[in-house]
């Protein structure tokens, strides 16, 4: 079946600017989660989506916003972009049950702000 | 505070064996994961425990002691498709917690003919 997809793949922005990351998940799966990974920090949770309710956020400002649709499909928004917000950033989804489920991740969106 | 630990960089010889450690320090304990990751690709998941003890899938084995906050992964008859960041993470516990997944910095492999 098809793996989680995120769009686009890459992107290039300016200070100032907004952006929004869109994830699909794997057919099935109710839970998204979102990611920054840095070479710095690492990877570092930003919320997590279930059945179209915020379960979980992160330490990341306001700036960093989400939403999950009916079909499971979510978007990330990031307002006033930050040079620090240059980074990849990973969507993860999984049935998100009480079973022990891993998540599996899409490949990616890179952001790059100049 | 939440912290986990791993060795930024191992190197090893094809064919022999390398393991990974993991410490962990945070606030409750839901499962420890194991994923990796080749340069420029996504994270894929290897293995799972919550028990103390081995979990062993083919060429991949890791183990937990959660008294010692400790983990490893441990690579047998190492391939030079092994060489990738290899990252720990621990979930956090219910409720309201079920995916929320603390990652290592990530340890890199490199694996030599």
């Amino acid at each position: 079946k098809a793996g989680v997809t995120q769009t686009p793949r890459y992107l290039i922005k300016t200070r100032g600017q907004q952006v929004t990351l869109s994830c699909s998940p794997i057919s099935g799966h109710r839970s998204v989660s979102w990611y920054q990974q840095t070479p710095g920090q690492g990877l570092q949770f930003l919320f997590e989506y279930f059945s179209e309710t915020q379960r979980n956020k992160g330490n990341f400002p306001g700036r960093f916003s989400g939403r999950q649709f009916s079909n499971s499909r979510s978007e990330m928004n990031v307002s006033t972009l930050e040079l620090g917000d240059s980074a990849l950033y990973l969507c993860a989804s999984s049935f998100g049950g009480l079973a022990d489920q891993p998540q599996h991740f899409g490949d990616g969106t890179r952001l790059s702000i100049l | 505070g939440q912290n986990i630990d791993q060795p930024t960089e191992m190197t090893a010889t094809e064919g022999a064996i390398v393991q990974i450690n993991c410490t962990y320090q945070t606030s409750g304990f839901n499962g420890l994961f194991w994923y990796q990751q080749h340069a420029g690709e996504a994270p894929t998941f290897l293995s799972y425990n919550v028990l103390d003890g081995l979990e062993e899938k083919g060429r991949f084995s890791s183990f937990l002691s959660r008294s010692k906050g400790y983990s490893y992964l441990l690579l047998k008859e190492l391939q030079m498709k092994d060489s990738a960041s290899y990252l720990c993470a621990v979930r956090s516990p219910r409720p309201g917690g079920y995916n929320k997944l603390i990652f290592g910095a990530g340890t890199r492999l490199a694996v030599h003919p």
